[in-house]
This record gives structure tokens, sequence and C-alpha cells, in this order.
């Protein structure tokens, strides 16, 4: 079975350009989830989706971020304006339906300078 | 305070030693929890999965969660170099969102 797939792997850009990250997850995981780990920190969850809704977004900074998950497959998550301390892992998860194990990808390692 | 309480560590032991790793909380509502691995610069790799309290034993690893105290742990026998990682506790009400720890760093030293 194939694993959550993210990318890119490695993303340096400087303060207040945009960035983008994508995910997709393990076919037929219905629910899906973008964390933020800051080094040092666990995940912080920014964003769930349940197929292409949204669950819960209370922790996602709305000013400068935002999600999406168009036809309920794949994700992007998308930072404009980047600040320095949006430097961190980000994370992408899934699970196929409540009360099931979270996998996570390899996570998307920004640098913002 | 946080929702989920962990030891950052660094904890350093010999190979073959038991480790013990902890987790304690303050939300009593968590019904679900959870102890993932991360070795550097990889996502995190889910090692056990327990729904309220009792113990869970898969090969060397034995998760315990104590209710009453709100505390969870990790137990992990005849260590080897290969389990020198970041452990991270994770929790849940609904099993829906989870909370995450913050990490403890292991080194499992041959």
């Amino acid at each position: 079975e194939a694993g959550v797939a993210q990318s890119p792997r490695y993303k340096i850009i400087e303060k207040r350009q945009s960035v983008a990250f994508w995910c997709n997850p393990i076919s037929g995981h219905a629910t899906l989830y973008w964390y933020q780990q800051i080094l040092g920190q666990g995940p912080k969850l920014l964003i769930q989706f349940q197929n292409n809704g949204v669950v819960d977004d209370s922790q996602l900074p709305k000013d400068r971020f935002s999600a999406e998950r168009l036809k309920g497959v794949d994700s992007t998550l998308k930072i404009q304006p980047a600040k320095l301390e949006d430097s961190a892992v980000y994370l992408c998860a899934s699970r196929p339906s409540m009360n099931t194990e979270a996998f996570f990808g390899q996570g998307t390692r920004l640098t913002v300078v | 305070q946080k929702e989920v309480e962990q030891d950052p560590g660094p904890l350093s032991v010999p190979e073959g030693a038991i480790v013990s790793l902890n987790c304690t909380y303050s939300n009593s509502a968590f019904q679900y929890f959870m102890w993932y691995r991360q070795y550097s610069r990889k996502g995190p790799e889910l090692l056990m999965y327990t729904y309220s309290s009792g113990n869970k034993e898969d090969g060397r690893f034995t998760a315990q969660v104590d209710k009453s105290s709100k505390y969870i742990s990790l137990f992990i026998r005849d260590s080897q170099p290969s389990d020198s990682a970041t452990y991270l506790c994770a929790m849940s009400e609904s099993g829906n969102q989870f909370y995450f720890g913050t990490g403890t760093s292991l080194t499992v030293i041959p």
C-alpha cells in the first residue's frame, strides 16, 4: 500500500514570498490533516478535511494560510506571505475513517529566511 | 497549561535496557491514546494505538494508560540502537482531532 506522499521535501524562501505544499493521501482515506511541526515541538493541527469539506480549521492562521482539498483527494496548503516563524516541517496525514490510525507523510521542511 | 505534557529528554540508555517514556494530560475526556516514533527528517510512524485504560503489548513495546492519574507510558524492552528516535504521545477525545506531546528524544547506545 502506497503511503502518504508529500512534495516538495524541502523549500527555502524569503520572508513575504508565497509557497505551496502538496499532499496525496492514501487511496480511499476520507480524512486528511495538515500539521505544523516546529523544531523541538510536537505536531500542531492546522486543518482537518473530511472528504472535500473542512472539519476543523480553528488553528489555521487564515490571514496567511489557506488549504483546499478538491475532489476529496489531493490537498494543497499555501502560505502567503510567509514569515520567519513559519519555518517548520509541514506534515500531511490521512486516515480511512474516525477511530482508526492516522498515517503521516514524510513532511515538507520549510525554511523562511 | 498544555493539554499534553511530555518530558523532552534527551534520554540516553545502553543497548538492552528497558526504556520508559511518559506523558501526562489534563483533559479527562481523552479516550484514544497513541505513541508515534519519529526518525530524524521523517514523518511520525504509529507504534501503538489504545482505547481507554489498560495495557497493550506489541513485541518489545508495551503501552499503558492510567486514566485515573491522567498518565500514559510506553515501555521498550531490550532496546536497540534502531530504537533511537523521538517518541511522540498523542491523545484524542473522539478519535478525531489529536493533541501531541512535544516528543522525547531517545538514544540507545550500542
